[in-house]
């Protein structure tokens, strides 16, 4: 298996454009987990999903982030309209059945200007 | 889930054991010791779990004290590619919460 799949592996934008961050989990697993990561807060949970639904979103900034999972095999993460304290890391996880035991991906690095 | 409290960082020789520590003096009967790893520019790497035993794989050995208050991960031969930052993760239930810490930075050097 390839692992969690993350595009774009880096993404530079301007303040006020939307950003949209794309996962592609690990076959067979159908738990999905969103993190972020930054010096200053460190890493953190966003959001994850169970079977594409959304179990706990209470880690999501704010409005202006969103994910979905359409499917088993992808999920996005937007940010609209985007701001400069969003610049972070982002890393997409997956396991089976919500285990503790995630597989992580090599994460998208955002900056926005 | 309980906190934990581990070292900021630590340095290890190359081909030596590495012991790194994790202090967790309240945690729950329920609660499972994680660790994970996060070398530089990657995602963290799950290595290990347990409960009450031991527990070793092909990647470290986790040693819980036995009454549980504290734990130890050992790589029993570091390389410099073991170069990272280390997460002690206490955790109960199936909520799939990992929630991270400042975790210790091990330095592997030759």
């Amino acid at each position: 298996d390839a692992g969690v799949i993350q595009s774009p592996r880096h993404e530079v934008t301007e303040m006020g454009q939307e950003v949209t961050l794309r996962c592609k989990p690990i076959s067979g697993h159908n738990s999905l987990f969103w993190y972020r990561q930054t010096m200053m807060r460190g890493l953190e949970l966003l959001i994850y999903f169970n079977n594409n639904v959304p179990i706990d979103d209470s880690g999501m900034p704010e409005d202006r982030f969103s994910a979905k999972m359409p499917n088993a095999s992808f999920s996005t993460l937007k940010i609209q309209p985007s701001e400069p304290r969003d610049s972070a890391v982002y890393f997409c996880a997956s396991s089976f059945r919500g285990d503790y035991e995630q597989y992580f991906g090599p994460g998208t690095r955002l900056t926005v200007t | 889930d309980a906190k934990t409290t581990q070292p900021p960082s630590m340095d290890c020789a190359e081909g030596r054991a590495a012991n790194l520590p994790c202090n967790h003096s309240t945690i729950s009967g329920n609660e499972y010791v994680y660790w994970y790893r996060q070398i530089h520019s990657q995602g963290p790497q799950y290595i290990i779990h347990g409960l009450k035993n031991n527990e070793t794989n092909e990647m470290a050995s986790l040693i819980i004290t036995e009454d549980r208050k504290s734990s130890t991960l050992i790589l029993p031969h570091a390389t410099l590619r073991d170069t990272a930052v280390y997460y002690c993760i206490v955790i109960a239930g199936n909520t799939g919460k990992l929630i991270f810490g400042q975790g210790t930075t091990l330095q592997v050097k030759p």
